[in-house]
């Protein structure tokens, strides 16, 4: 089954505190990204990838790290969580390279800083 | 800036109603795509429909469809004989075939379907 997998979906962490959020998918997708979703804003892209090493920042990175080393994998690494970094996370993959299809979303992860 | 605003935060519609939900945008580009996607409580981000710019037909599926005007910048999705489970939060986004192949998102629309 074609899918964009997260872990953990729940995580409730102290103030700096180092943490990863994985994200991994199955569909050879090119291009993955990281949102952070919080009331009334939407959500926000906080890095993104086009392709295996090659990473970018989105509108919201301060805070935020991630890799690709390998194309099927995207962890998201707040090294020094805050509690303004509270939200619900979601990472999501597609294809690249102009074929702008719609984005497959993993089932996000609510983050609490306390 | 490449903006997406949904006017309506909150609507609320009777069962088997028809309801229609509000996207604009804005863009310098030619070449880009429009979704909207709805979030149930269980929070996964469900497409509902997609539309390509470069298509005059408005989009369908099933009881979904949409009414797209590229002049206007305006993406709007009707909803046909609404359904309790069409209750969620409703985002409209677009994405462009550029550089970056950016999505973005609108702020969202919560859509109550009462029984």
């Amino acid at each position: 089954e074609a899918q964009v997998t997260q872990n953990p979906r729940y995580l409730i962490t102290v103030t700096g505190k180092k943490l990863t959020v994985t994200c991994s998918q199955n569909m050879n997708h090119e291009y993955m990204s990281w949102y952070r979703q919080d009331p009334g804003l939407g959500l926000r892209q906080i890095y993104y990838s086009m392709n295996v090493e090659v990473t970018d920042k989105g509108d919201v990175p301060e805070g935020y790290k991630v890799s690709r080393k390998e194309k099927r994998n995207f962890p998201l690494i707040l090294e020094s969580p805050s509690p303004n970094q509270t939200s619900l996370y979601f990472c999501a993959s597609s294809p690249a390279g102009g074929v702008a299809t719609e984005a497959f979303f993993g089932q996000g992860t609510r983050l609490t800083v306390v | 800036a490449q903006t997406v605003t949904q006017s309506q935060p909150e609507m609320s519609v009777q069962e088997a109603e028809t309801v229609t939900l509000s996207c604009t945008y804005d863009t310098s580009e030619s070449n880009y795509y429009l979704f909207w996607y709805k979030q149930p409580p269980s929070r996964q981000m469900i497409l509902v429909i997609r539309q390509e710019a470069y298509k005059q037909q408005n989009a369908t599926e099933n009881r979904f469809s949409v009414n797209f005007q590229k002049a206007a910048k305006s993406f709007s999705l009707k909803i046909s004989d609404s359904q309790l489970g069409d209750t969620a939060m409703y985002f409209c986004a677009s994405r462009y075939m550029n550089r970056d192949d950016k999505i973005i998102f609108g702020k969202g629309t919560r859509l109550h379907i009462l029984p």
